[in-house]
């Protein structure tokens, strides 16, 4: 079935780690895209990528790092830098007409 | 820049009441509107869309009218059932700015036996 997929559905962080969240989609989509959500709160743009190796920061970008060396696949690094990390992560990627998300990845820091 | 208002929730309403979720925008151009729904713990999903003035979106009972002379796009179903208490975010997005979706807050619907 084609889709997109994120992955582990939850994350446990110590403080002064790294993590990487793993999106992945087969919809041959060009564009991806990385939201942060916040409980009780909307969406807000972390990164986003309309071709292969290349991406823009988005609303939010700092304390965050991407990659795509793939079409397929959009990985977000969660660094040490970002202060609130604590949150629910959605990858979602857009064909021409509408965006697909994936099913969130909760990070928690510990 | 663009932006997207919805009303704060919650919304409470018991089984079969009319449901109605405003929401407006502010874009240059043109914009395409979106609904999305976001049942708990899981992502979201398109429930419906309009690309242009005066297209409605429908879906599942739920509609929504694209209106550029009020830039709203309120969503409304005539008769909501417990299934359908989850949380709605109003979206837009153009072309020129990369097909970027930019959301509302999302209004979270309880819906009650």
């Amino acid at each position: 079935d084609g889709g997109i997929t994120q992955s582990p559905k939850y994350l446990f962080r110590k403080e002064g780690q790294n993590v990487t969240l793993s999106c992945e989609q087969n919809l041959n989509h060009d564009a991806m895209y990385w939201y942060r959500q916040d409980p009780g709160q909307g969406l807000r743009l972390i990164y986003y990528s309309q071709i292969v190796n290349d991406f823009q920061k988005g609303d939010i970008a700092e304390g965050y790092s991407v990659s795509r060396e793939k079409k397929e696949s959009f990985p977000l690094t969660v660094t040490s830098a970002q202060k609130n990390p604590t949150a629910f992560y959605l990858c979602a990627s857009r064909g021409q007409t509408e965006a697909f998300f994936g099913q969130g990845t909760r990070l928690t820091v510990v | 820049g663009n932006s997207v208002t919805q009303m704060e929730g919650p919304v409470t309403l018991s089984e079969e009441a009319f449901l109605t979720i405003n929401c407006t925008y502010t874009a240059t151009g043109y914009p395409s509107l979106f609904w999305y729904v976001q049942y708990p713990g899981e992502g979201l999903q398109l429930l419906l869309k309009a690309t242009k003035a005066d297209d409605k979106g429908s879906n599942k009972g739920f509609e929504a009218t694209y209106r550029k002379e009020t830039t709203s796009f309120h969503l409304e179903k005539g008769s909501v059932q417990v299934s359908d208490s989850a949380v709605y975010f109003c979206a837009l997005s153009r072309s020129n700015a990369g097909n970027m979706l930019t959301f509302g807050g999302g209004t979270r619907l309880m819906v009650k036996p």
